[in-house]
């Protein structure tokens, strides 16, 4: 079956410095890439996404980037703050939602 | 703005009980899920619906069922709670068209003794 994989599963920063976590999905048909971030005691919301004929897509200090042939894409946070700190979920969606396993960012201040 | 509620964030119950967890949302979305989230393991698709009086098995649909009466309403039903369903449980609806977002709600936290 399909197969998606996250990482890191945890990952800690300086604030101010960046975050990339990389997820890589095995569904050829795969056609929309949204990241997830959840908060504690919150369910995940998308912060954003991209779909399969743009290779990257940017929101303030947050970016997606897609490697389609590759079956991987990625999220970029840069100049992170205490408030990024969360879990991330990739769920590439094909005919349906499959989710990493989700990484764990800390910021330290 | 969507709106997904659950009608509690904490629950606990005791092996053997029949467990209900409700989920309503407010933007006339077709599309409704049920996952259960545990450490590691992500997010794991418990059943979907694409309609009214419709559902689809996910990929862990072993002693749950689901029920959906009205379009705004999914329900889970743990017809007889054992201690390996302590989870959180989290609802989502879905538009599809231009964007497949999932909007979720705030989950609920059940511990079965």
């Amino acid at each position: 079956g399909e197969n998606v994989e996250q990482h890191p599963s945890t990952l800690s920063v300086q604030e101010g410095d960046s975050a990339v976590i990389k997820c890589t999905y095995s569904d050829s048909a795969s056609n929309y890439f949204p990241w997830y971030k959840q908060e504690l005691g919150k369910g995940p919301q998308l912060i954003i996404d991209i779909r399969s004929n743009v290779g990257e897509k940017k929101d303030q200090r947050i970016a997606v980037t897609l490697n389609k042939t590759a079956k991987h894409f990625s999220l970029h946070i840069t100049e992170t703050q205490p408030e990024d700190s969360a879990v991330y979920f990739c769920a590439p969606w094909g005919y349906k939602y499959i989710f990493g396993t989700g990484t764990r960012l800390k910021v330290l201040a | 703005d969507v709106k997904v509620t659950q009608s509690s964030r904490y629950l606990v119950k005791r092996t053997g009980e029949k467990v209900f967890l409700e989920c309503v949302q407010d933007m006339d979305h077709e599309n409704m899920f049920w996952y259960r989230q545990d450490p590691g393991l992500g997010l794991r698709l418990i059943y979907f619906s694409y309609d009214v009086k419709m559902k689809e098995k996910g990929d862990i649909p072993e002693g749950y069922s689901v029920s959906r009466e009205k379009k705004e309403r999914f329900s889970l039903i743990l017809e007889s709670a054992s201690t390996n369903q302590t989870s959180m449980y989290l609802c989502a609806s879905l538009l599809l068209g231009a964007r497949e977002t999932q909007y979720f709600g705030p989950g609920t936290r059940l511990l079965v003794l």
